[in-house]
């Protein structure tokens, strides 16, 4: 079957680095999206991964590794308003996301 | 404006009832999707539309159903609600349903089915 596992919950400190890993098997691979959630609001859009390797933007960077299905979303220079859940999806051969249940991260002062 | 709009923000429903959920975008996107968000489970996917005429199952669509007349609006009908479909629902559209096309999301509807 399909499935996206990432961590329920990470702490961290604010100014600090904080690295969220998520693996996924999924039947055929078109691409590995994060999405950022803040609580009672919408996912808004972080970031996109086809090719191995890092892309980086400002304080966040995504990582991908096809052969072990595997990325992290890495963000640094932790401030409170980086206080949300950050899901993971995998899109599969049919172009469906598979969404992982998504990672709460909080930000401690 | 640009985006997405969804209505109503929130709504509670008897069971049996049934009620329609709606959606609407301005950017032009060929493709529009409706997920269901629980507590402790990813984002499912309802039903979908690769253009405006077509629409598609997802993963579980049973209990809803969807129409797309026109490019701007995808509505979500539950013909009868049942307490299973307490739910926050997310409406998203994107250019295609292709691999780097982002999905853009709605603010989302709280539905509570007693």
């Amino acid at each position: 079957g399909q499935n996206i596992d990432q961590p329920t919950e990470m702490t961290a400190t604010e100014g600090a680095i904080v690295q969220i890993n998520c693996t996924y098997q999924t039947s055929g691979f078109n691409g590995l999206f994060w999405y950022q959630q803040h609580a009672g609001e919408a996912p808004t859009f972080l970031s996109y991964n086809v090719l191995d390797g890092l892309e980086e933007k400002g304080r966040f960077s995504s990582f991908l590794s096809r052969s072990k299905g595997y990325s992290y979303l890495l963000l640094k220079e932790l401030q409170m308003k980086d206080s949300a859940s950050y899901l993971c999806a995998a899109m599969d051969s049919n172009y469906q996301l598979i969404w992982g249940a998504g990672t709460k991260l909080i930000i401690k002062p | 404006i640009a985006g997405i709009t969804q209505a109503p923000t929130s709504q509670i429903l008897a069971a049996g009832r049934r009620m329609t959920l709606r959606c609407t975008q301005d950017m032009r996107h060929n493709a529009m999707y409706w997920y269901r968000q629980d507590l402790g489970l990813g984002l499912r996917l309802i039903h979908y539309s690769n253009t405006a005429g077509t629409t598609g199952k997802g993963e579980v669509p049973d209990g809803y159903s969807v129409s797309r007349a026109n490019t701007d609006d995808f509505p979500l009908t539950l013909a009868s609600a049942v307490p299973s479909q307490t739910s926050v629902y997310f409406c998203a559209s994107s250019d295609s349903r292709g691999g780097t096309d982002t999905q853009y999301f709605g603010p989302g509807t709280r539905l509570t089915v007693l």
